[in-house]
């Protein structure tokens, strides 16, 4: 069965320090992969997804970049970060293709940035 | 790109009756429907989805109705529990090229013991 890991589980930051959060799935090849961020009480912002190695698509312009250095691990990560990146951060996975689009979501990321 | 609205925001229900989150889209070549629940602090879980070759699903206490002509689709949870309290978001795709799923704003359920 298909597994999606993401570390830290939590995280605080100060305002200008760099990020790095990664995501991995397990049990499945060609995934496609995305990153999401709540913020407190709201609903899911997505940030990236990535339909294979080098193929990411940025939904929102920010001071966050992503990455996909292997076909399984997804890499989310800033140079310097704003208070406004608090949240939850969310990464997840669907079938590349033949798939209904369902998409599984890893255990996440709080991020707190002060 | 596509919106999804999703009602009400919150919804309070007293333990035993049933709840009903309606989402309504514009894009008639959404074809995939899942709904997830999201528990306080956790990652959204699906908990049931549909197609749009499907009018109906259900699963156990919870069911999913699907009505292409109006753009509208509804979460049905019967008999509610205290552990149905948590937020649950709609979301579509939008054709079978589409890789994304544009999720609702979601909607606050509590169940009243």
């Amino acid at each position: 069965s298909q597994t999606i890991h993401q570390w830290p589980a939590t995280l605080v930051q100060p305002v200008g320090s760099p990020l790095s959060l990664e995501c991995t799935v397990e049990g499945t090849s060609n995934p496609n992969l995305y990153w999401y961020r709540q913020a407190a009480g709201r609903g899911l912002q997505l940030l990236f997804y990535s339909i294979g190695i080098d193929q990411i698509s940025s939904e929102v312009p920010q001071n966050l970049s992503a990455s996909r250095p292997q076909d399984r691990q997804f890499i989310l990560s800033s140079k310097k970060l704003l208070l406004s990146d608090s949240g939850f951060y969310l990464c997840a996975w669907s079938v590349r293709s033949g798939g209904a689009g369902t998409q599984y979501f890893g255990p996440g990321t709080r991020l707190t940035v002060l | 790109g596509e919106n999804v609205e999703q009602h009400p925001s919150t919804l309070s229900v007293q333990e035993g009756d049933s709840a009903v989150i309606k989402c309504t889209y514009s894009d008639s070549a959404s074809n995939y429907f899942p709904w997830y629940k999201q528990e306080l602090g956790k990652r959204p879980q699906l908990i049931i989805d549909i197609r749009s070759n499907v009018g109906e699903k259900k699963d156990q206490r919870i069911a999913v109705t699907l009505n292409k002509t109006a753009k509208h689709f509804s979460l049905h949870i019967t008999e509610t529990q205290p552990e149905d309290s948590a937020v649950y978001f709609c979301a579509l795709r939008s054709g079978a090229g589409s890789y994304q799923l544009t999720f609702g704003k979601g909607t606050k359920l509590s169940v009243i013991p």
